[in-house]
């Protein structure tokens, strides 16, 4: 797929430290968010999701932390690998029953091995 | 795995040709989307169906594209006549949504490249 924006934010890490990428959602309506990863050539692939009455939400190496005063949400990937090397796209969900997801403009991860 | 399968995946046409881009939602997901992504505008929503009904084309240039669901195992994404503004990455996404909740977001295809010359 195609990467987005030719100024897309680009966050570099160590293999091994812990990353995370930061977005403002747009929409204080919204009640479902969800990360997603982007590696060349391929679809959108699905990370993690959280509803709005949450805070915080874990997977494996994963944690969502969802602020709604700020419309802010952020993905920490902790011990990051080569493999996580990707575009990484927030999503929100407005609650208005279609259930259409509007996406982020993308951050592009690097891990330096 | 179950995955969301579109056909092509690479596409390149003359301006002015028919492009017809095909999408296999996974079984038992009821609402398909269609995204077309570029390097300037990132993810754009196009149309989207829930059981097979059109519930919002809004997105879509409604001149020169036109989005169908034949049946539930099929979803097309037309464009007639291409123009070189059209190339981009056209994403298939299906997704099963409940009443309002929509769990585990979207799972998306592999894309359709389309080259407009």
């Amino acid at each position: 797929g195609e990467n987005v924006g030719l100024h897309l934010p680009t966050l570099s890490v160590q293999e091994g430290d812990n990353s995370i990428i930061n977005c403002a959602y747009s929409n204080s309506a919204s009640d479902y968010f969800i990360w997603y990863k982007q590696e060349s050539g391929k679809g959108p692939q699905f990370i993690i999701d959280i509803r709005s009455n949450m805070d915080k939400r874990q997977g494996q190496r994963v944690t969502v932390l969802l602020n709604k005063t700020v419309k802010h949400l952020s993905l920490q990937i902790a011990a990051t690998q080569p493999g996580d090397s990707a575009v990484y796209f927030c999503a929100e969900n407005k609650n208005t029953g279609r259930r259409a997801l509007t996406f982020g403009s993308g951050t592009r991860l690097q891990v330096q091995p | 795995d179950a995955r969301v399968t579109q056909t092509p995946r690479h596409k390149v046409t003359e301006m002015g040709q028919e492009v017809t881009m095909r999408c296999q939602p996974i079984l038992g997901h009821n609402t398909v989307f269609w995204y077309r992504q570029t390097m300037m505008q990132g993810l754009e929503l196009l149309a989207y169906f829930r059981n097979r009904a059109p519930l919002d084309d809004s997105g879509m240039p409604k001149d020169r594209f036109s989005a169908e669901m034949p049946d539930a195992t099929l979803a097309t994404l037309k464009i007639q006549p291409s123009e070189p503004r059209d190339s981009a990455v056209y994403f298939c996404a299906s997704g099963l949504v409940l009443g309002l909740v929509l769990d585990y977001g979207y799972t998306f295809g592999s894309g359709t490249r389309l080259t407009v010359v």
